[in-house]
């Protein structure tokens, strides 16, 4: 059974920039898309962008500008990093396994942008 | 890339009732790849049906999703008190691009 597990700071000043990673277990990290996806409270899901075991990256347009994700898996981890937060940053940040459709899911993590 | 959206925004049922939920896309979803999520308050969302009518693992069948092209629906037959919650499509023909609907919230009439 895959699990994930988001982890960082719950808490980021405006202007600054958001760092959060995933760790995989229970399965190899090859022949899928690593994703993150987004929800601002009360809101629905944004697909943030991913990245394939090999290294591929995708990103969603509205975030192309900010975004970067990368991948270490030879420690079964990706991260997300987000430049130039605002408090409409705010949201529960997950860490999703892609095969297409998203199977299996981190417990989210919540990041408050705030000062 | 596809925009969808969903309709209605919230169904007000009673368990035992049937609830139709539909999701449409700006364009046609190639070859149907359409999935719908649950998400319950406080947890991740969970997948229920992916290539538009295939339920996933220990999905109840009184879950069945339907459609094809634009048009996608997704219907809980005889609710129970566990299916109120938010339910969201998710295209992924334009993979590894992917976008989800706004939600449709089932609450209890």
């Amino acid at each position: 059974q895959v699990q994930l597990q988001e982890s960082g700071p719950g808490l980021v000043k405006p202007s600054e920039t958001l760092s959060l990673t995933c760790s995989v277990s229970g399965d190899s990290m090859r022949n899928f898309y690593w994703t993150w996806i987004r929800q601002p409270p009360g809101k629905g899901l944004e697909w943030i962008g991913n990245i394939y075991f090999s290294g591929t990256i995708n990103y969603a347009p509205s975030l192309k500008s900010r975004v970067s994700i990368s991948v270490d898996t030879s420690k079964k981890q990706f991260s997300l990093r987000l430049s130039s937060v605002t408090p409409a940053d705010t949201a529960v940040y997950y860490c999703a396994r892609a095969s297409g459709v998203f199977d299996f899911w981190g417990r989210g993590i919540l990041v408050t942008v705030s000062s | 890339e596809i925009v969808l959206t969903q309709s209605p925004g919230t169904l007000s049922l009673s368990p035992g009732e049937t609830a139709t939920l539909s999701c449409r896309g700006s364009q046609s979803v190639t070859s149907n790849f359409l999935a719908w999520y649950q998400q319950k308050p406080g947890q991740a969302p969970r997948l229920l049906i992916y290539g538009a009518s295939t339920r996933a693992t220990g999905i109840p069948d009184r879950f069945s999703g339907s459609g094809s092209g634009t048009d996608f629906t997704l219907t809980i037959s005889r609710l129970e008190p566990e299916d109120f919650a938010v339910y969201y499509c998710q295209q992924y023909g334009s993979s590894p691009l992917f976008s989800f609907g706004p939600g449709t919230k089932v609450d209890v009439k």
